[in-house]
């Protein structure tokens, strides 16, 4: 069965710290990598996206991915309180629409 | 048009009736889906319609029944749903060719009595 793991948290941060989320997975075969931001209540809403091994940057998040070791993460500078929200992990396989696997969400509290 | 408008964003429905769920993207994507996410649950995937035609059931019950009428609407029947199915209802819709993410409605609270 193809797994995504994430601690659930939560894990608080200082307003103006750096939150570090971290995901691992299961199937190697895995291509596609993506974050969501979730607020409560609300609907995910994508974020980052990374495909091949090494950093991606968009403005205060940074997406990191190793797929040797199955791992893929995201970084967070400068964190305000609007940032609070659930972050969920989600992995695709190889082509097109295929299925998404949805982690089940780090839970970040950034005190202000 | 970046969004997808989901109606109705709440609904209560007896577990005699029958209700749908409607969904509408115009950003051009073939790919869209269903999903039923539970609190503090990850979303789970229920259809997906990729080109108008149903590609992934993944093993629903018959009581929800999804309709892909054109490459913009997306819908979801119910009837005789159980007090169980009460979730938030998500739809997504996607690129088909290549995964470069979803773009998720802001989804159905459904509250089964």
């Amino acid at each position: 069965q193809k797994e995504v793991e994430q601690n659930s948290g939560p894990l608080s941060v200082p307003e103006g710290a750096i939150a570090s989320l971290n995901c691992t997975y299961s199937d190697r075969g895995s291509q596609s990598f993506f974050w969501y931001r979730q607020y409560s209540g609300k609907s995910p809403e994508l974020i980052m996206s990374i495909y091949s091994n090494g950093d991606k940057e968009d403005g205060r998040f940074t997406a990191q991915l190793n797929k040797a070791s199955q791992y893929v993460s995201l970084l967070i500078r400068d964190s305000q309180p609007s940032d609070s929200a659930t972050y969920l992990c989600a992995v695709a396989q190889p082509g097109g629409y295929q299925k998404v696997t949805f982690g089940t969400g780090t839970k970040l509290q950034v005190i202000p | 048009d970046t969004e997808v408008t989901q109606t109705p964003k709440h609904l209560v429905m007896g577990m005699t009736n029958k209700k749908s769920l409607k969904c509408e993207q115009h950003m051009g994507h073939r790919a869209m889906y269903w999903y039923k996410q539970k609190a503090k649950k990850p979303p789970e995937l229920m259809f997906v319609y990729s080109y108008e035609k149903l590609s992934i059931n993944e093993s629903v019950p018959s009581r929800f029944s999804p309709e892909c009428p054109n490459s913009s609407l997306l819908n979801l029947h119910l009837h005789a749903l159980q007090p169980e199915d009460s979730a938030l209802y998500l739809c997504a819709s996607s690129q088909a060719q290549d995964n470069y993410g979803y773009t998720f409605g802001s989804g159905t609270r459904l509250t089964v009595v």
